[in-house]
């Protein structure tokens, strides 16, 4: 069974670092490309970003380009998001994602149930 | 960046119906790569559509897609009571954009 569980959310101060994480299991994690989407409360899905299975290429959404890093470490099936610079806009469910395909724009098949960051003062 | 439009916001229908439902891009989506999800209150989005017209992993043949260009849709025929969600369109051709979604709703 494909599973993805997405960590490290919770609240975070304006201009916070936090890391996101998701630990994959049920699948050979390398054969795909992954990915971050969020949705703000209320808010419709907002692709963030998007990382090739080797690592090598990555897609960042313009909201977050400077201020977040998208990573995986294939040797521990873990994804990662280094968020940095953090905005009150940020608040979101963060949703971890399983490209159908090795490459980083793809659609995403399997989804986690996300974790929720939320930034505030 | 690709801009995607979906229309209607909201489409309420009765079960047994048909929604059709539309996604407008800003721009070319070149090699048909685009994509429907179904989102329902408290759930992670599922995969229904991907390459315009291709079924995901269990999907039912009453969900189909179509288009090209610029101009997209997404038909669900004979509703059933799972149907009443909220859908997005994403493209991929051009680095990744979601479309601002469109809830069928029950009449």
């Amino acid at each position: 069974e494909v599973r993805l569980v997405e960590s490290g959310g919770g609240v975070a101060r304006p201009g916070g670092s936090p890391r996101l994480s998701c630990v994959a299991s049920g699948f050979t994690f390398q054969d795909h490309g992954m990915s971050w989407v969020r949705q703000a409360p209320g808010k419709g899905l907002e692709w963030v970003a998007s990382i090739n299975w080797n690592g090598d290429t990555r897609g960042l959404a313009d909201s977050v380009k400077g201020r977040v890093t998208i990573t995986r470490d294939n040797t521990r099936n873990t994804l990662y998001l280094q968020m940095s610079a953090l905005r009150v806009e940020d608040t979101a469910v963060y949703y971890c994602a399983r490209g159908v395909t090795s490459d980083w724009d793809q659609p995403s098949d399997f989804w986690g149930q996300g974790t929720v960051v939320t930034v505030s003062a | 960046e690709i801009v995607l439009t979906q229309s209607p916001g909201t489409l309420s229908l009765s079960p047994g119906e048909t929604a059709t439902l539309s996604c407008r891009a800003s721009q070319f989506v070149s090699s048909s790569r685009l994509a429907w999800y179904q989102q329902k209150p408290g759930q992670a989005p599922r995969l229904l559509i991907y390459g315009v017209s291709n079924r995901a992993t269990g999907i039912p043949d009453r969900v189909s897609g179509s288009g090209s260009g610029t101009d997209f849709t997404l038909t669900i025929s004979r509703l059933e009571p799972d149907d009443f969600a909220v859908y997005y369109c994403q493209q991929y051709a051009t680095s990744v954009t979601f479309g601002g979604g469109t809830t069928v709703a029950i009449k």
